[in-house]
């Protein structure tokens, strides 16, 4: 029930597309949903991050949405760069200084 | 962003050898955490520290593992008798935001058990 599901495991895309990345959870007592974004060598960085009471958060070209119903959220990077080939992790949260929950991770590749 | 620095960035040790990897937060707060990533994987929660105790673990989080902050700043993660398993990325984390919600981890520490 701790568990957060990822996919796609990998992911191309091309320059100036939209990549888009899906979690699931199952666990209702999470109650914030951040993403994290991650280059070879170095720690998970915040990307972006949503509360359940709202479907849709926008920052710059990330967007999450976030279907409380469906225990789904994803997240979506409009006009994807080069400089977006990372890996991503959905992860959970339930209540203040808990731990968070990983999903397995996106790797993701834009190509020119 | 709130920074955290570990060190050293990498550490290479024998089987059955102890390693000590430090995690040094800029500012004065009580909630830390370690989490560690075996290379391809997910990162995975090892424990939660607050003012000065466990407050919570994992399973992997078992009797070879120990944290302490042993002199009010340094965060220390203790591997008492190191496995060829343990060889991951470790992260030190600390939490910020109104709620103490978003998770700021650091640059992480290599460890390569032989």
């Amino acid at each position: 029930q701790q568990q957060v599901k990822q996919s796609p495991q990998s992911l191309i895309v091309q320059k100036g597309g939209i990549s888009i990345i899906n979690c699931a959870y199952e666990n209702t007592a999470f109650d914030y949903f951040p993403w994290y974004q991650q280059f070879p060598g170095k720690g998970p960085a915040l990307l972006i991050a949503i509360r359940p009471d709202v479907s849709e958060k926008k920052e710059g070209r990330f967007t999450i949405s976030f279907n409380k119903s469906a225990k789904q959220f994803s997240l979506h990077i409009m006009d994807s760069q080069p400089g977006d080939s990372a890996t991503y992790f959905c992860a959970a949260h339930a209540g203040t200084a808990s731990k968070l929950t990983f999903g397995t991770g996106t790797r993701l590749q834009v190509t020119l | 962003e709130p920074e955290v620095t570990q060190t050293p960035s990498h550490q290479v040790t024998q089987m059955g050898q102890e390693v000590i990897l430090r995690c040094v937060p800029i500012s004065n707060h009580l909630y830390f955490y370690w989490y560690r990533q075996i290379l391809g994987q997910k990162v995975e929660f090892l424990v939660s520290f607050y003012n000065n105790e466990i407050s919570e673990k994992s399973e992997i989080f078992d009797d070879q593992f120990s944290v302490e902050r042993p002199d009010g700043s340094n965060f220390t993660l203790k591997i008492r008798s190191t496995k060829l398993e343990d060889s991951a990325m470790y992260f030190c984390a600390r939490e910020a935001g109104q709620a103490n919600e978003k998770l700021f981890f650091g640059s992480g520490t290599q460890l390569s058990v032989l």
